[in-house]
């Protein structure tokens, strides 16, 4: 069964102070990863897929890498807007797997003026 | 371009009720998901809907059911209600393996 972890499960910075967020997971043979930026009561806004070890992509302030086991979301300089909860998502290859997206639980991240 | 709108936004029932959601996909795109967010959790997978068939269904009741219009628009219905349905409902399309959400109907059973 694919499984995603994620953490920490809550991250508070500063304005300015850069940091990373962790995706761990666990697929037969990955089709994609997603991240997505989540504001409170909103549907999840698409950021990034990566599709194979050693892609990385950038927007703004945030850079997403992908290795074999797991993914990191880099926030560089983090501005108060940036608060939101990031959540990743696998899509598997094959089966009965490869059309539905298999979500971790988020990352809160609040950062204080 | 509107983005996947859902309707509605937010929904009150009782135990036992039935209820229908609505989605539009963005434009262009042909396959609906539907998700289930409970609070402070990630979406879980309810099912696809791709050329008006379900093609795939995570671990949902029977009470859980779908359709998919021609036009691509899609409705969730949820029948015989519990209070552990109460969650944000969201609806994806997908195309070119990017999956875009709408903003979900907040569904609350009492």
């Amino acid at each position: 069964e694919d499984q995603v972890t994620q953490s920490p499960e809550a991250l508070r910075l500063q304005e300015g102070e850069s940091s990373s967020l962790n995706c761990s997971y666990t697929v037969s043979g990955l089709r994609g990863l997603f991240w997505y930026r989540q504001d409170p009561g909103k549907g999840p806004e698409f950021l990034f897929t990566l599709y194979s070890a050693g892609e990385e992509k950038e927007k703004e302030r945030l850079k997403a890498t992908l290795t074999k086991k797991e993914s990191f979301l880099h926030i560089t300089a983090p501005k108060p807007e940036d608060s939101a909860t990031y959540l990743c998502a696998v899509q598997a290859v094959g089966g009965g797997s490869n059309y539905k997206l298999t979500f971790g639980k988020g990352t809160l991240l609040t950062v204080n003026p | 371009d509107a983005g996947v709108t859902q309707s509605p936004t937010h929904l009150i029932k009782t135990r036992g009720q039935q209820v229908t959601l609505r989605c539009s996909p963005k434009s262009g795109h042909d396959t609906v998901s539907w998700y289930q967010q409970a609070l402070g959790q990630g979406p879980q997978f309810i099912f696809q809907y791709y050329e008006e068939e379900e093609r795939q269904r995570g671990n949902f009741p029977d009470r859980f059911s779908g359709h998919q219009f021609p036009n691509y628009s899609s409705e969730l219905n949820v029948n015989a209600l519990l209070l552990g349905d109460s969650a944000l409902y969201l609806c994806a399309s997908f195309r070119n393996n990017e999956q875009f959400f709408g903003p979900g109907t907040r569904l609350t059973v009492l």
